[in-house]
């Protein structure tokens, strides 16, 4: 059982490159969401999605775009990174209609760097 | 809307002492509540919950009960460890919803 997968592990960025980083998982959860951990600052929320086809902002949406073709996969793509956002991001996914349970679980980070 | 609040770290502590870590929550209905753990280099993971009012979520020692009429979810556990040394988080998820709110997160050091 996987769980919730996230790559890459670490990334280091040049300012103003793109990227996408990518958020698997297995467990048919419809709820998805992504959030960035930057220190003394707990999580923060930065766009999540309630199923397929279905995304919203969260609390700190700019500079990142989101996608959920899939109930499986949500990726969360940097347009053009900054320095500012140098973060450790999570991926974590809840809830399935099939089986109430609102626990979330959570991928290993993405340690990122924008230099 | 619906909040988590928990007290600012970090909190240090020798081993075998006593834990409490505290968290009030405002929401309306009735959320489940949670404590999450993070150990360093890794992603947050499920302590415990409770689902409703005065269930007692427990797990490896650590406990917290479901007050509804004081709003809280404090963590507990009677004799700490070195491994215990983490970041806790107390969340609440909203009533028949998605959303998981989490606290700011504690910073907990345990001393040998």
């Amino acid at each position: 059982n996987a769980g919730v997968t996230q790559t890459p592990k670490f990334q280091v960025l040049k300012t103003g490159q793109s990227m996408t980083l990518q958020c698997a998982q297995d467990m048919n959860h419809e709820y998805m969401s992504w959030y960035r951990q930057d220190p003394g600052m707990g999580l923060r929320l930065i766009h999540y999605s309630v199923g397929a086809g279905i995304t919203d902002q969260g609390e700190v949406p700019n500079g990142y775009n989101v996608s959920r073709s899939t109930t499986e996969d949500f990726p969360l793509r940097l347009l053009s990174a900054a320095p500012s956002q140098t973060s450790v991001y999570f991926c974590a996914s809840s809830y399935s209609k099939f089986r109430r349970n609102t626990e979330a679980f959570f991928g290993q980070g993405t340690r990122l760097t924008v230099v | 809307g619906d909040s988590v609040t928990q007290m600012e770290g970090p909190v240090t502590l020798s081993e075998e002492a006593f834990l409490t870590i505290n968290c009030t929550y405002t929401a309306t209905g009735y959320p489940s509540l949670f404590w999450y753990v993070q150990y360093p280099g890794e992603g947050l993971q499920l302590l415990l919950k409770a689902t409703k009012a005065d269930d007692k979520g427990s797990n490896k020692g650590f406990e917290a009960t479901y007050r509804k009429e004081t709003t809280s979810f404090h963590l507990e556990k009677g004799s700490v460890q070195v491994s215990d040394s983490a970041v806790y988080f107390c969340a609440l998820s909203e009533t028949g919803g998605f959303k998981t709110i989490f606290g700011a997160g504690t910073r907990l050091f345990v001393k040998a």
